[in-house]
C-alpha cells in the first residue's frame, strides 16, 4: 500500500531558524511532490508543487528539494506568519495522498 | 482574483444526504479539472474527488467510492459534490480546489474556504 511518510511531527522552532522538513515515499514518485501550509482555521495554501517549483507569490524563503523517495521543505529564516502545519502530498495523474503532517510550532 | 465559494454543508443524520457546492471566479472555470478534498478534525487533508474540465473523466477516492458523485456546471462556474449514505465518519470540512492539469500539473493550486458536514444522530 503506498504511503507518504512526513517528519518531524512537531518541530519546535524560533524566529529566524532555518528549518527543515522531511516527507518520504513508500516507493518512487520521481518529482511529483507538493507541499501546502495551512494555518489554523484556515485552508491549505501551495507553496510547492513539482518537488521544487515555488508557486506564485510564495516567499522566497521557502524551497523545496529532493527527488524519487525523499523529500524536504526547507524554510530559511523562520518568520512569525510560517508558524503552522505543513503537509507534502504525492500526486500522479489522479493518484494522490498527503502526508500527515508538521506542525511547526514557537519554541 | 480567484475565488472559490463552498456552500451547502451542515447537520445530517447518518444514511441522509447532502449536496455541496462551490462557486468559482476570477479564472476561466471550463479550463481547469477541479477537486475535492474533507478533513477531519485534527486530521490531514483527505483527497476525495477529481473531474476534468469537460466533466468526462472522473476519479474517486476510496472511501466515497460509489457513495458520493462529482459533477460540475462550467455555464454557473459551480462544482458539485452529492453525497449519499452518509456516515459519522463523513464528518469533516470539505473543500474545493483548482487543478491546473494544463499548465503545470496535478497539484491543488487554489483551495476554498471550506464548509463544515458533521454527520450525526
Amino acid at each position: 500500500d503506498f504511503q507518504m511518510t512526513q517528519f518531524p511531527s512537531t518541530l519546535s522552532a524560533s524566529v529566524g531558524d532555518r528549518v527543515t522538513i522531511t516527507c518520504r515515499a513508500s516507493q518512487s514518485i520521481s518529482i511529483w511532490l507538493a507541499w501546502y501550509q495551512q494555518r489554523p482555521g484556515k485552508a491549505p495554501k501551495l507553496l510547492i508543487y513539482k518537488a521544487s517549483s515555488l508557486q506564485s507569490g510564495v516567499p522566497t524563503r521557502f524551497s523545496g528539494s529532493g527527488s524519487g523517495t525523499e523529500f524536504t521543505l526547507t524554510i530559511s529564516s523562520l518568520q512569525p506568519d510560517d508558524f503552522a502545519t505543513y503537509y507534502c502530498q504525492h500526486y500522479n495523474n489522479y493518484l494522490t495522498a498527503f502526508g500527515q503532517g508538521t506542525r511547526v510550532e514557537i519554541k | 482574483q480567484v475565488q472559490l465559494v463552498e456552500s451547502g454543508g451542515g447537520l445530517v443524520k447518518p444514511g441522509g444526504s447532502l449536496r455541496l457546492s462551490c462557486a468559482a471566479s476570477g479564472f476561466t472555470f471550463s479550463d481547469y479539472y477541479m477537486s475535492w478534498i474533507r478533513q477531519a478534525p485534527g486530521k490531514g487533508p483527505e483527497w476525495l474527488s477529481y473531474i476534468s474540465n469537460g466533466g468526462d473523466s472522473i476519479y474517486y477516492g476510496d472511501s466515497v467510492k460509489g457513495r458520493f458523485t462529482i459533477s460540475r456546471d462550467n455555464a454557473k462556474y459551480s462544482l458539485y459534490l452529492h453525497m449519499d449514505s452518509l456516515r459519522a465518519e463523513d464528518t469533516a470540512v470539505y473543500y474545493c480546489a483548482r487543478v491546473p492539469v494544463y499548465s503545470s500539473g496535478w497539484q491543488l493550486d487554489k483551495w476554498g474556504q471550506g464548509t463544515r458536514v458533521t454527520v450525526s444522530s
